[in-house]
């Protein structure tokens, strides 16, 4: 039982450079979830998955776009690379009912 | 605008020590409130409060809520090195969404 998985671990792009992170959760979650975590700043959330199919914006989707590919996977993809994208993005699932969420173990992303 | 105000943003003990971390909020709605501690990696999970004045304890960690006065204390006693780690607060106003505070760091040092 994995839990949550991501990767790649660390990526280092060019800006206007283009990727996908990828997540993946083996726990039968309904709920999926994208954050970015800057020095000083907590965890902010980029994109939400409430259920397969679904996907909807948190407090900083621009520059961001995501996959609900299956109920166990749920891709983060950037288009254009910035520098101010340049973070540590965490993964994580919960149930859909009032439970608490499981994170994955990050990718730090760096953007020259 | 919603948000989660933790305080204080880093602490240092020494062990043996007892701490005290704070957790404020403002939200539209309310539904839980939820620890994590964050060592080195991912967040892992402590605690979910949903009602006030119901302390949840786990060993030398405990944590109680209050939501007349919006906020929520994290109690460490006997702190321990391995307690170093940064400390967040989270706030789920509706299923799908969690606002976090921007934790603290807790050093607790031999």
């Amino acid at each position: 039982n994995a839990g949550v998985t991501q990767t790649p671990k660390f990526q280092v792009l060019k800006t206007g450079q283009s990727m996908t992170l990828q997540c993946a959760q083996d726990m039968n979650h309904n709920s999926m979830y994208w954050y970015r975590q800057d020095p000083g700043m907590g965890l902010r959330l980029i994109y939400y998955s409430a259920s397969e199919g679904t996907t909807d914006k948190g407090e900083v989707p621009n520059g961001y776009n995501v996959s609900r590919l299956n109920k166990r996977e749920f891709s983060l993809r950037l288009e254009s690379a910035a520098p101010s994208q340049t973070s540590v993005y965490f993964c994580a699932s919960s149930e859909s009912s009032n439970n608490e969420q499981f994170f994955g173990p990050g990718t730090r992303l760096t953007v020259l | 605008e919603d948000k989660v105000v933790q305080s204080p943003l880093s602490l240092v003990v020494h062990e043996g020590d007892t701490v005290t971390l704070n957790c404020s909020y403002e939200v539209t709605n309310f539904r839980s409130l939820l620890w994590y501690k964050q060592e080195k990696k991912a967040p892992t999970f402590l605690f979910m409060l949903t009602s006030s004045g119901i302390e949840k304890k786990s060993g030398r960690l405990s944590s109680i809520l209050d939501k007349k006065e919006l906020f929520s204390i994290l109690n460490i006693t006997a702190t321990q090195t391995g307690d170093s780690a940064i400390y967040l607060c989270a706030v789920r106003p509706n299923f799908n969404k969690f606002y976090f505070g921007s934790g603290t760091k807790l050093n607790v040092k031999p």
